[in-house]
């Protein structure tokens, strides 16, 4: 059973356009999710993160979009760089009143092209 | 340099023979955890740690084993390896439970 889901295997975007990557998840007690960055060889990077007190987090050129009634995030990337290439997994967890959370739940991952 | 180092990085191995892939951070992180990555299922949690001595099972904890005996180190024990553990191994840390966690290179690891 797959409780984060991320639909789309693989998707290219010609540089200087935006990305938007999907994920949908289907567990409510999520709380808190994270988008990570996945080049081939090494392990993933950090991107981004949004509490599900929030609508939308901002870093630079990304920013994540959270629809809870719709157990539904995004990741926006403004403006696409050939450096952005790599492979996107979103990911949740609970952390509840504790504030700390302990089980990590991936998607499957997106792979993003970005052209030239 | 503030790093997660694995090791080995690849690792072809026999089935029944036991494994320990070492993992290590610098950083005083708590939190610690062990990830597999397979084509199609993405990442999954294996086991993690929330401090010394404290351990826990993720969604896939069948077949391995975790110790925590010091802050900085968290081998990953395969005391009977089998052919569908061939994977792709992270292991990664944090300060604090699942804030920005950090990850090593990853272990390839092939079970015949």
């Amino acid at each position: 059973d797959q409780q984060v889901k991320q639909n789309s295997p693989s998707l290219s975007v010609q540089e200087g356009r935006i990305s938007i990557l999907n994920c949908d998840y289907t567990n409510s007690m999520f709380d808190y999710f994270l988008w990570y960055k996945k080049y081939p060889a090494e392990g993933p990077t950090f991107l981004i993160s949004i509490s599900s007190i929030k609508d939308k987090n901002e870093d630079g050129r990304f920013t994540v979009f959270l629809n809870k009634s719709a157990k539904h995030l995004s990741l926006h990337i403004v403006p696409s760089q050939p450096g952005d290439s790599a492979v996107y997994f979103c990911a949740a967890s609970v952390k509840g009143n504790t504030g700390t959370a302990s089980k990590l739940t991936f998607g499957t991952g997106t792979r993003l092209q970005v052209t030239l | 340099e503030a790093q997660v180092t694995q090791n080995p990085r690849y690792l072809i191995t026999v089935t029944g023979k036991k494994l320990t892939v070492t993992c290590s951070q610098n950083m005083n992180h708590e939190y610690m955890s062990w990830y597999r990555q397979d084509p199609g299922l993405g990442l999954r949690q294996i086991y993690y740690s929330m401090n010394v001595e404290v351990t826990d099972k993720g969604d896939v904890p069948e077949g391995y084993k975790v110790s925590r005996k010091e802050k900085r180190n968290f081998p990953l024990i395969l005391e009977s390896p089998s052919p569908n553990q061939t994977s792709l191994y992270f292991c990664a840390s944090s300060l604090r439970g699942l804030d920005e966690q950090f990850f090593g290179p990853g272990t390839r690891l092939t079970v015949l």
